[in-house]
């Protein structure tokens, strides 16, 4: 089947736009992670969802960062007031049960001006 | 919380050559480390992983070697190719159920025809 998927692929933001970053997992993939990956260094950690419960939150930066994934497929990360320091790729990857193995997607490139 | 230092940062070696990158974490609960390339422009793909339970683990050119007591893990290409060139990633978990990875800086691997 496929694997996960992003969109857009890039994004281009004025300094204090909202925007909106969509994933869609590997069909039947219970387990959505979000990594935050600046330019040049390994993807960080951000939030981890199992099916529609949010169980970690513990990487999101600030309170500008919020993700969803309100029927525990398709996921959302939304980021408020956009800042420069946001500029990064926005991984995410899924895990199905009882498989260590996370798949990523290609990522969605954010840039903000 | 899991660090994980990768060594080294960039790594040229002729066509057919073996590469080495080697990776230290500090959590001695982690209990899987996986590696992943990443070439430009793509998300992060796995390429062999390992589970604490084993030392040593191999698939055709790609080999892990584990050593829990040092906390140390390392990646081991043979008969590299152009087609190797690419950045690498070493990530650890933070086990106890949580699922998160934490990942090494990357090493960036050339491969000189």
């Amino acid at each position: 089947g496929a694997g996960v998927s992003q969109s857009p692929r890039y994004k281009v933001a004025k300094r204090g736009q909202d925007v909106a970053l969509r994933c869609d997992p590997i069909s039947g993939h219970v387990s959505l992670f979000w990594y935050q990956q600046a330019l040049g260094q390994g993807p960080e950690f951000l939030t981890y969802f199992q099916n529609e419960a949010q169980l970690d939150k513990s990487g999101l930066p600030s309170d500008r960062f919020f993700a969803e994934r309100p029927e525990g497929s398709v996921s959302t990360l939304k980021i408020q007031r956009t800042q420069q320091e946001d500029s990064a790729v926005y991984l995410c990857a899924s895990r199905r049960p009882g498989i260590d193995t996370q798949y990523f997607g290609p990522g969605t490139r954010l840039t903000v001006l | 919380g899991e660090n994980v230092e990768q060594h080294p940062s960039t790594l040229s070696v002729q066509e057919g050559d073996s590469a080495v990158i080697k990776c230290t974490y500090s959590d001695s609960a982690s209990n899987y480390f996986p590696w992943y390339k990443q070439e430009l422009g793509k998300g992060p793909q796995l390429i062999i992983d390992i589970r604490s339970n084993v030392g040593e683990k191999k698939d055709q050119r790609i080999a892990v070697t584990l050593n829990k007591t040092a906390k140390h893990f390392s990646l081991h290409i043979t008969e590299t190719q152009p087609e190797d060139s690419a950045v690498y990633f070493c990530a650890a978990d933070s086990g106890a159920g949580s699922y998160q990875l934490t990942f090494g800086k990357g090493t960036k691997l050339s491969v000189i025809p």
